[in-house]
């Protein structure tokens, strides 16, 4: 059982726009920044966003991250065959004193 | 380019011990803050613990399952930190991915291709 908790799948078609959602509390997502990572298959994760809402460079921007409260978003806009991966959140957590994940969300590009 | 290469994962019976090694390049190790991650098919991923880097005071932060029985440590002069995991138990089996950053200010900018540890008897 992961500290947050996100979507185990989610899917869209070519050119759509995706979000997936992850949820916290207000030792983690709450009093903390959100970190969202790209694991393709067979690969390590890839940092996609960092401080809620900043792209690495390289990182394309249809690829945007949001907070509000306890939760927060990936959103992925224009979807392409080349984003289906597991995407994972994650926030240092005040309580447990490290960071936390979420269990992953596969998405799937129809 | 930053390169993070993870060595050292094995077969070891459960109470055994293994140390892994993941040696970095491409960037300036000695001011990397470096974190171990694992990530097993049931659990997902799972920060394992952190090293600061010497100037930041290069203290030790460890997640609950572990403490007490892995250790962090560095050598900048070798570019390489390191994972010393004593006791292990079954439930330690996985994939070890070593990372920089801090979750906070910078997330987990890079890993390392990984290294498997198999805790069977």
């Amino acid at each position: 059982q992961s500290v947050l908790t996100q979507p185990p799948s989610a899917s869209g078609t070519p050119g759509q726009r995706v979000t997936i959602s992850c949820s916290g509390s207000s030792s983690n997502i709450g009093s903390n920044y959100v970190s969202w990572y790209q694991q393709l298959p067979g690969t390590a994760p890839k940092l996609l966003i960092y401080r809620n809402n900043q792209r690495p460079s390289g990182v394309p921007d249809r690829f945007s991250g949001s907070k509000s409260d306890t939760s927060a978003s990936l959103a992925i806009s224009g979807l392409r065959s080349e984003d289906e991966a597991d995407y994972y959140c994650a926030a240092w957590d005040d309580r447990l004193s490290g960071p936390v994940f979420g269990g992953g969300t596969k998405l799937t590009v129809l | 380019e930053v390169l993070l290469a993870e060595s050292g994962g094995g077969l070891v019976k459960p109470g055994g011990s293994l140390r892994l090694s993941c040696a970095g390049s491409g960037f300036t190790f000695s001011n990397a803050w470096m974190n171990w991650v694992r990530q097993t098919p049931g659990k997902g991923l799972e920060w394992v613990g952190r090293i600061k880097s010497k100037p930041d005071g290069g203290t030790t932060d460890y997640a609950a399952p572990v403490k007490g029985r892995f250790t962090v440590s560095r050598d900048d002069l070798k570019n390489t930190v390191y994972l010393q995991m004593n006791s292990l138990k079954i439930e330690d089996t996985a994939l070890y991915y070593c990372t920089t950053g801090s979750i906070s200010i910078t997330g987990f900018d890079y890993w390392g291709q990984g290294t498997l540890v198999t805790v069977s008897s």
